[in-house]
């Protein structure tokens, strides 16, 4: 256990309904970062925050797509009209940040969304 | 996009040998990271390795950096089978940015008992 929950931890939908996943972070880390991971493959970026800000969003991340982290907290992603491509498991990693120097990412256990 | 690639995307090995898997990468970075992944679960972070380091140990880890050859090594001694899992290069290119990581396909290693 990292310290970073998700949930939910699986979840099955039809296709164009939509979903909403949540990410709480450890504490005291105000960086927060979402990825997508397909079977066989590594993680891919999406999009990350600094406490409140979303400061980047990957171009994989369509106008279906948005995240929120009020008050700089949990973080939720929710997809709109859901295709069966999104079918991933989606991942949230959380780290604390320093002009000085690196920090390594702790992440969740994952969200795996099936989409039928 | 991928940044880089691991080498070989499958490893079998017998309990107690030694575990070596590459890592390479095509930009410059400003530090590289191992993460393992147990079948549908989260990334833990193993190791992490920055740009004008060479070399680095933790346990039975140990992680080279080549950044002349844009490439890393991650070698894990006496295996166990436990060890069992997907491992993951990821590239950090940002120097005051996001640290948002790039990931290979990663190596799946499979400990035989």
């Amino acid at each position: 256990d990292t310290g970073v929950s998700q949930d939910p931890r699986h979840k099955i939908t039809k296709r164009g309904q939509n979903v909403t996943f949540r990410c709480d972070p450890i504490s005291e880390h105000n960086r927060l970062y979402w990825y997508r991971q397909t079977l066989g493959q590594g993680p891919e970026f999406l999009t990350y925050f600094q406490n409140e800000a979303q400061l980047e969003k990957s171009r994989l991340l369509s106008d279906r797509f948005s995240a929120e982290r009020p008050k700089g907290s949990f973080s939720t992603l929710e997809i709109q009209r859901t295709e069966q491509g999104d079918s991933a498991m989606y991942l949230c990693a959380s780290s604390k940040t320093s002009a000085l120097r690196a920090y390594e990412q702790y992440f969740g256990p994952g969200t795996r969304l099936t989409v039928t | 996009s991928q940044q880089g690639e691991e080498d070989p995307q499958a490893l079998s090995i017998q309990e107690g040998e030694n575990a070596t898997m590459n890592c390479s990468y095509k930009t410059s970075i400003n530090n590289l990271q191992w993460y393992r992944q147990n079948s549908g679960r989260g990334l833990v972070h193993l190791i992490l390795i920055r740009s004008n380091e060479r070399e680095k140990h933790s346990g039975r880890l140990r992680v080279t950096l080549d950044t002349s050859k844009k490439s890393s090594s991650l070698l894990i001694t006496a295996s166990r089978a436990a060890d069992t899992a997907s491992y993951f290069c990821a590239t950090d290119g940002e120097i005051q940015g996001a640290q948002k990581l790039v990931f290979g396909q990663g190596t799946r290693l499979t400990i035989n008992p």
